[in-house]
């Protein structure tokens, strides 16, 4: 299993553009989320997925879309990228949420 | 909102010693409690994690505590080695908001040789 894979690893946009961040999995996990990773701010979550065609907010939604066509896919969506969106974005996925949560190894992003 | 501190934010221990962090929650009603380590560079991984109904779990050495009347969770790390220097974090699940967990802000721990 490759377990939960993002790409790309590394990019840096210019203020305004937009650009969509992948996730994978392949542990048939039904709980997907996205979060990103500031110093000093820990882990704060942007939006999840409780299954296949159902997805709600987190707690700092503003800027970032997502849809969840499939099981295995669950991708993110900055609409028009700004410098305060410059950091660290983690996909996580498991079985339910009251379990361990499988994190991707990260997207850094960097808005100028 | 929903609110979980975390302390101290920095620990440096000798190694042998011991290490406890510390984490308040604000709903009564939180039911799950991870604990994840963050190495330098590298993803998160759940290291121990608590529900409600259950006091203190221990997996060799590390251990979690919880106290539900005083809201507030700790993870001990007693033998502590150079290669538990990492970030930690702790999480809670919220009643109001039961899909999702959130983190405290974390504690750099630097176990010294």
């Amino acid at each position: 299993n490759a377990g939960v894979t993002q790409t790309p690893k590394f990019q840096v946009l210019k203020t305004g553009q937009s650009m969509t961040l992948q996730c994978a999995q392949d542990m048939n996990h039904e709980y997907m989320s996205w979060y990103r990773q500031d110093p000093g701010m820990g882990l704060r979550l942007i939006h999840y997925s409780v299954g296949a065609g159902i997805t709600d907010q987190g707690e700092v939604p503003n800027g970032y879309n997502v849809s969840r066509s499939t099981t295995e896919d669950f991708p993110l969506r900055l609409l028009s990228a700004a410098p305060s969106q410059t950091s660290v974005y983690f996909c996580a996925s498991s079985y339910f949420l009251w379990d361990t949560q499988y994190f991707g190894p990260g997207t850094r992003l960097t808005v100028l | 909102g929903e609110n979980v501190e975390q302390h101290p934010s920095t620990l440096s221990v000798q190694e042998g010693d011991s290490a406890v962090i510390k984490c308040t929650y604000s709903d009564s009603a939180s039911n799950y409690f991870p604990w994840y380590k963050q190495e330098l560079g590298k993803r998160p991984q759940l290291i121990i994690d608590i529900r409600s109904n259950v006091g203190e779990k221990k997996d060799q050495r590390i251990a979690v505590t919880l106290n539900k009347t005083a809201k507030h969770f700790s993870l001990h790390i007693t033998e502590t080695q150079p290669e538990d220097s990492a970030v930690y974090f702790c999480a809670a699940t919220f009643s109001g908001s039961a899909r999702q967990l959130t983190f405290g802000s974390g504690t750099q721990l630097t176990v010294l040789p």
